[in-house]
């Protein structure tokens, strides 16, 4: 199995609602990613988890809050969001960190985001 | 910040042409990437090239390395309408637990 599953693949929520975003990968890999991505623009990084650990948050706003429960598993719970966050949301796994000699990252589908 | 600075922007071409797309980047870097997008999905791994290899083939697809330049070339051979898409580099550096993004190439290949 060499896919990374995100659900829901959309979501429209408004902005006192909570939420949660889903990730599932089954190849093994020890880092996975959250990204954030707006029309026309690059992915821009949101966390990684190394070994079910956060290691990165970019200066990322709480109302966003990831979690790890297991190596197969990445969440990211959304709570009082703002419009500006309508985004798609990417998910991405690596067997090691992707920062590193041969480790090329695979992603999910997305999850796009609106927020009223 | 952005590592990757992809040139050109947009590029238009036939079906059965080739298509150039170079990357930019600013520091030492374990690895290069390349990656495409088809509109509003997810990001579809390429190639990856490490900083000592110069050039890598897969398929239709050639990539070139060039560390002294810092700088990294996509060719896509004959191409296809299936190839339209965004095209990414990404970079890896020593150390870091991230990629770093450039700002894409947005092709379109015309039937």
């Amino acid at each position: 199995d060499t896919e990374v599953t995100q659900t829901p693949k959309h979501l429209v929520m408004g902005m006192t609602n909570k939420k949660s975003l889903k990730c599932e990968q089954h190849m093994g890999h020890r880092a996975m990613y959250w990204y954030k991505q707006k029309a026309k623009k690059p992915p821009e990084l949101m966390f990684v988890y190394s070994y079910e650990k956060l290691s990165i948050n970019e200066s990322v706003p709480s109302r966003f809050s990831p979690e790890c429960p297991n190596s197969s598993l990445l969440n990211l719970h959304l709570h009082a969001l703002q419009p500006e966050d309508s985004a798609l949301y990417l998910c991405a796994s690596s067997r090691g960190l992707a920062g590193g000699y041969y480790n090329e990252q695979f992603f999910g589908p997305g999850t796009r985001l609106t927020v009223l | 910040s952005q590592q990757g600075e992809e040139d050109p922007q947009a590029l238009s071409i036939q079906e059965g042409e080739n298509a150039t797309m170079n990357c930019s980047y600013k520091t030492s870097i374990n690895n290069l990437q390349w990656y495409r997008q088809n509109s509003g999905r997810g990001l579809v791994h390429l190639i990856l090239i490490r900083s000592n290899e110069r050039e890598k083939h897969s398929g239709r697809l050639r990539v070139t390395l060039d560390t002294s330049k810092k700088s990294s070339s996509l060719l896509i051979t004959a191409s296809r309408a299936a190839d339209t898409a965004s095209y990414f580099c990404a970079t890896g550096q020593g150390g870091s637990e991230k990629l770093v993004f450039g700002k894409g190439t947005k092709l379109t290949v015309n039937p």
